[in-house]
């Protein structure tokens, strides 16, 4: 099975500084990768995905994402970070299901806080 | 239109209560999907339709019935709850089950059981 691990529960940044959200994977074969962000009772938005092609991948809301297939790696980051980005942002791959279709397996979820 | 919407948005019920879930999507997508959510948490699998079929069921206990009248409709069935299965409930859809591209989700019902 896929899977993908957040190693930060939380990241604290101040707004305007640079910010990264870690992810790693875990797969067999190419990996689908998505980036995810859940504000408070709220549904999950669709920020980036990698599937194949260029390693830096441009999302919603300025963010981007490397692939880096070396490290296993798949790092959310922004160059700039806004109080609004404060949210809850998971990691997933899409995983392949024996019975047909495919489903998402989020990492754990790291919580991004960005102070004044 | 590139909404799925959920309704409600809030759900109390009690043990003994039969309630259900409804999803909606007008995107033609044709792979539906129930997630179940706890505080803090990663959503986790319930339920795939495939095409209007039930293809993946992960081990959902049957208290948690599913149905998908239709390509644009899918429901979910609660009858004898626990209050541990009090959780944000997300319905997600994608153009098609094989396929890499993105899934949409609702806003969630946020169901608590008392």
């Amino acid at each position: 099975a896929q899977s993908v691990a957040q190693p930060e529960d939380q990241v604290n940044v101040a707004e305007g500084n640079p910010l990264t959200v870690k992810c790693t994977y875990s797969v067999s074969g190419n990996p689908y990768l998505f980036w995810y962000v859940q504000y408070p009772n709220r549904g999950l938005q669709f920020l980036l995905k990698y599937i194949t092609g260029d390693n830096l991948v441009k999302g919603s809301y300025g963010f981007e994402a490397e692939f880096n297939k070396s490290q296993t790696s798949f790092h959310l980051k922004k160059p700039s970070a806004l109080v609004s980005d404060s949210a809850l942002y998971f990691c997933a791959v899409r995983d392949s299901l024996t019975g047909g279709g495919n489903k998402l397996t989020f990492g754990t979820g790291t919580q991004l806080k960005v102070e004044l | 239109d590139t909404e799925v919407t959920q309704t409600p948005k809030h759900l109390v019920m009690g043990m003994t209560n039969k309630k259900s879930l409804k999803c909606e999507q007008h995107m033609g997508h044709r792979a539906m999907y129930w997630y179940k959510q706890k505080a803090k948490k990663p959503p986790e699998l319930m339920f795939v339709y495939s095409y209007e079929k039930l293809s993946i069921n992960e081990s959902v206990p049957s208290r948690f019935s599913p149905e998908c009248p239709n390509s644009s409709l899918l429901n979910l069935h609660l009858h004898a709850l626990q209050p541990e299965d009090s959780a944000l409930y997300l319905c997600a859809s994608s153009p098609s089950p094989d396929s890499g591209t993105k899934a949409f989700f609702g806003q969630g019902t946020r169901l608590t059981v008392v």
